[in-house]
């Protein structure tokens, strides 16, 4: 099993401010990598399909890099609606699918 | 549009069984796999099951193989997850997720608000 790890576990970023995420992998997932913001009782919404892909709808302040097993998802300027929990999920070696344990995106 | 609506969840207790079903509309679904995706209280997210959109193949995680089986009725554009002795350990909010392709091994585009399974005495 892939097993994928997420840091920082919390992020402290005020808003208007560049917030990194990092995701890696225990072996390439190629890349087989996705992103997804989770807030409080809703379910997870996908941002980043194919490491860097944005998926419909999604603002270009969002963006995904990497491949193999590093990979970042950065969000250029932070507006109120992103403090939230982010996962990424690899889907390479798929069975089966593993997520990162999550970052906490939180106002500082 | 497309929405995905769980229902099923539920207190039950230890051993016993529940089926979870997901009513899919806005999309074909036999050209779309399936996912069944657990969060226990307070954690992460632990993908459960999958079927491809056929039908013809299914895969577990292995902690549920065994115990929980997927299916889908295309006749109502339904995904089922049946949950056979459950654990405590299985409380979780049950997510069903739409993959972007027939085959499994994608991510997932669509997910539906999820389903309370408390398994407890």
């Amino acid at each position: 099993e892939i097993v994928m790890t997420q840091s920082p576990a919390t992020l402290s970023v005020s808003p208007g401010e560049r917030a990194s995420l990092s995701c890696r992998a225990s072996q390439s997932v190629s890349s087989s990598l996705a992103w997804y913001q989770q807030t409080p009782g809703q379910a997870p919404r996908l941002l980043i399909y194919g490491a860097s892909t944005r998926a419909t709808g999604i603002p270009a302040r969002f963006s995904g890099s990497g491949s193999g097993t590093e990979f970042t998802l950065t969000i250029s300027s932070l507006q109120s609606e992103d403090f939230a929990v982010y996962y990424c999920q690899q889907y390479n070696n798929w069975s089966p699918y593993t997520f990162g344990q999550g970052t906490k995106l939180e106002i500082k | 549009e497309v929405q995905l609506l769980e229902s099923g969840g539920g207190l039950v207790q230890p051993g016993g069984s529940l089926r979870l079903s997901c009513a899919a509309s806005g999309f074909t679904s036999s050209s779309y796999a399936m996912s069944w995706v657990r969060q226990a209280p307070g954690k992460g997210l632990e993908w459960v099951s999958a079927i491809s959109g056929g039908g013809g193949s299914t895969y577990y995680a292995d902690s549920v193989k065994g115990r929980f089986t997927i299916s889908r009725d295309y006749s109502k554009n339904t995904l089922y997850l049946q949950m056979n002795s459950l654990r405590a350990e299985d409380t979780a909010v049950y997510f069903c997720a739409k993959g972007v392709a027939v085959l499994t091994g994608t991510s997932f585009d669509y997910w539906g608000q999820g389903t309370l399974v408390t398994v407890s005495s």
